[in-house]
């Protein structure tokens, strides 16, 4: 089983439609976790941290589920500008700086 | 954006050149990483500086070296590269505390191609 898991896509969805993304991770001590959008050719830019209560920042949604290792990514009102790929991050363990990306979640926003 | 800054921003070599890949960082941190993302892979972590010590090596070829000479630089020594090791080569960094949520930086990544 890979560390981290997502779904590569294509998910192609209209302008103001919800969409959301999983990402599994394997180890259970992983402590914590980021989403980040990678533009095509582009570096890596944190969207935002994924909290354990779960968290928004205006229409993206983070939640972390422990029990059953995962997060979640949640857009709403899809902007074509949101158009990008969500790469998955966790963090292995408090103390390390070792991170594992996903291979990411292509999101295309039609108009 | 400057947070992050790396050069050269592209570059082509030969494999028996030896190059070098430098990252600057203005954003105070003290956590420094390089990662390589290959076409249709994920990002892969190679080394993690903190605080100028090197804490991560994860397995990758002596071809490639790394320096970090203070918490604001480092460098990706290249000698004897392979064709496969064509990608592109992110540097980032992140507040070198033992909390958990340290936040990755990323700069623009430097283009390789091994010829």
């Amino acid at each position: 089983r890979k560390e981290v898991e997502q779904d590569p896509g294509p998910f192609n969805v209209p302008e103001g439609a919800t969409v959301a993304f999983n990402c599994t991770y394997s180890n259970s001590a992983s402590q914590s976790f980021f989403w980040y959008r990678q533009d095509c050719r582009k570096e890596p830019k944190l969207l935002m941290s994924v909290y354990s209560s779960g968290n928004e920042d205006g229409r993206f949604t983070a939640q972390l589920n422990r029990a059953s290792q995962y997060i979640s990514l949640l857009i709403r009102d899809s902007k074509l500008s949101d158009s990008a790929t969500y790469l998955c991050v966790v963090n292995m363990g408090s103390g390390t700086y070792k991170y594992i990306f996903g291979t990411g979640t292509r999101l295309k926003v039609l108009a | 954006e400057t947070g992050v800054t790396q050069t050269p921003r592209h570059l082509v070599m030969g494999m028996t050149n030896k190059k070098s890949l430098k990252c600057e960082q203005h954003l105070g941190h003290n956590a420094m990483y390089w990662y390589k993302q290959s076409a249709k892979k994920p990002l892969e972590l190679m080394f993690v500086y903190n605080f100028k010590e090197q804490t991560e090596n994860n397995s990758v070829p002596s071809r490639f070296s790394p320096e970090c000479p203070n918490s604001s630089h480092l460098f990706l020594h290249l000698h004897t590269l392979q064709p496969e090791d064509s990608a592109l080569y992110l540097c980032a960094s992140s507040h070198g505390t033992s909390d958990s949520y340290n936040e990755q930086f990323f700069g623009p990544g430097t283009r390789l191609t091994v010829l």
